[in-house]
């Protein structure tokens, strides 16, 4: 099956223009993570959907960052007036929820969108 | 506070040879843990899991990672090294009552000499 997929794969903008970043997740994943990956470092978590909830919003650095998901499926990532500091590779993650704990289900990553600003 | 910390940013060994990534991390409950792999222009990918049950956990492509409460470490070994191993391994943790929330260390770049 497929897996989580993300578009595009790169994107080169200059500062102050606005960009959306899309994750489709795996099929029937009621979670769905961002996470950023500046050069260089480990995952900074932006922000968590699960389901109908109310999504955890607590990781976005500020607020010209904002995402919304469709149901449980696509969902989309967007920076406002960006900045060259906002460049990075942006991941996104599903995973199944089928517990209480979500950390104990396994997240299954896309290849990321390196978003590169001038 | 969690917090991960990944003792090198890059271990070098020779194929064959084994391998040791190390990591330490921080937590005030019980932590699951975790550990991950990224190769070069390819998605992350879970190499196993710790969740309180056997400290030793095996993961894929052989790899196991080791579960040491008094010395709050998760190291990642192999004993034979192969050339597809080279990419960059993340140490990730979660306390019990975080949830959803993964802690990511700062990654272990693992080159392999022929």
């Amino acid at each position: 099956g497929a897996g989580v997929s993300q578009s595009p794969s790169n994107k080169v903008t200059e500062k102050g223009k606005d960009v959306e970043l899309r994750c489709d997740p795996i099929s029937g994943h009621t979670a769905l993570y961002w996470y950023r990956q500046r050069l260089g470092q480990g995952l900074e978590f932006l922000i968590y959907f699960q389901g109908n909830s109310a999504p955890d919003k607590s990781g976005l650095p500020s607020d010209r960052f904002s995402a919304e998901r469709t149901g449980e499926s696509v969902s989309t990532l967007t920076i406002q007036r960006t900045q060259q500091e906002d460049s990075a590779v942006y991941l996104c993650a599903s995973s199944l929820v089928t517990s209480g704990r979500a950390s104990y289900n396994e997240q299954f990553f896309g290849p990321g969108t390196r978003l590169t600003v001038l | 506070a969690q917090s991960v910390t990944q003792l090198d940013s890059h271990v070098s060994v020779s194929e064959g040879t084994p391998v040791l990534l190390r990591c330490n991390y921080s937590s005030s409950y019980s932590p699951s843990l975790f550990w991950y792999v990224q190769h070069p222009n390819k998605g992350l990918q879970l190499l196993l899991k710790y969740t309180s049950a056997a400290t030793l956990v095996k993961g894929i492509n052989g790899f196991e990672a080791e579960f040491k409460k008094s010395e709050t470490s998760f190291h990642l070994t192999k004993p034979s090294a192969h050339m597809s191993d080279a990419a960059e391994y993340f140490c990730v943790v979660s306390d019990m009552d975080s949830n959803y929330q993964l802690i990511w260390g700062a990654g272990t770049k693992l080159i392999i000499k022929p």
